[in-house]
């Protein structure tokens, strides 16, 4: 089946500085990718759509500037949480689907962001 | 707008009864919903999933039912076991390509 994977899984880091999180497709060709925010306890909020050669599609509250999103390839998307302050500490989780048809969404395994 | 209704938020069970858990949508152009169980720190799976053009749809002890004219839909758990706690989410397919979770249900299952 369609596999994503992302990383890094963890990653810690100051105030004021930039965190890139990366996610691919290993085994089938994305052209879309989806980028949600997951805190304790609550859902998964779309943040935006990441499409392959244009620019990423935001969800309405989500600042453009800050959560830089580029989809270079057909397998890589990127999420850069740019001057990151301790309430952008959540969850990011990338997902996929494999195909232009299919509705499955496949997930990676999230990026635990922490901001001290 | 876009919106994914889900109740109840914590489900306590015991070991053995069935759990219900259910949704509501607000796109009546939506046509695919699926669910996604998701354990403390792990990525959510997809468990089940229902198209706008069929009623109910089952796979060994779970089971989803959709009314499509009430924009409901439900994820039925019998014989539940102690490993079906997780936090389950609905979801549905908003405009075919975008994904829009409900808040999910906390399922505990007492042994």
């Amino acid at each position: 089946g369609a596999v994503v994977s992302q990383h890094p899984s963890w990653v810690i880091c100051k105030s004021g500085t930039s965190v890139k999180i990366e996610c691919r497709s290993l085994d089938f060709q994305a052209t879309t990718m989806f980028w949600y925010r997951q805190f304790p306890k609550q859902s998964l909020m779309l943040m935006a759509t990441s499409n392959e050669g244009s620019k990423a599609t935001y969800e309405q509250g989500v600042e453009k500037d800050k959560f830089l999103i580029n989809h270079a390839s057909l397998t890589l998307s990127t999420l850069t949480v740019t001057s990151a302050h301790p309430e952008d500490s959540s969850f990011y989780i990338c997902s996929a689907r494999e195909g232009a048809g299919a509705n499955v969404l496949t997930f990676g395994a999230g990026s635990r962001l922490t901001v001290l | 707008g876009e919106n994914v209704e889900q109740h109840p938020s914590t489900l306590s069970v015991q070991e053995g009864d069935s759990a219900v858990i259910k949704c509501t949508y607000s796109d009546s152009a939506s046509n695919y919903f699926p669910w996604y169980k998701q354990e403390l720190g792990k990525r959510p799976q997809l468990i089940i999933d229902i198209r706008s053009n069929v009623g109910e749809k089952k796979d060994q002890r779970i089971a989803v039912t959709l009314n499509k004219t009430a924009k409901h839909f439900s994820l039925h758990i019998t014989e539940t076991q102690p490993e079906d706690s997780a936090v389950y989410f609905c979801a549905a397919l908003i405009g075919g390509f975008k994904t829009i979770f409900g808040a999910g249900t906390r399922l505990f299952v007492k042994a």
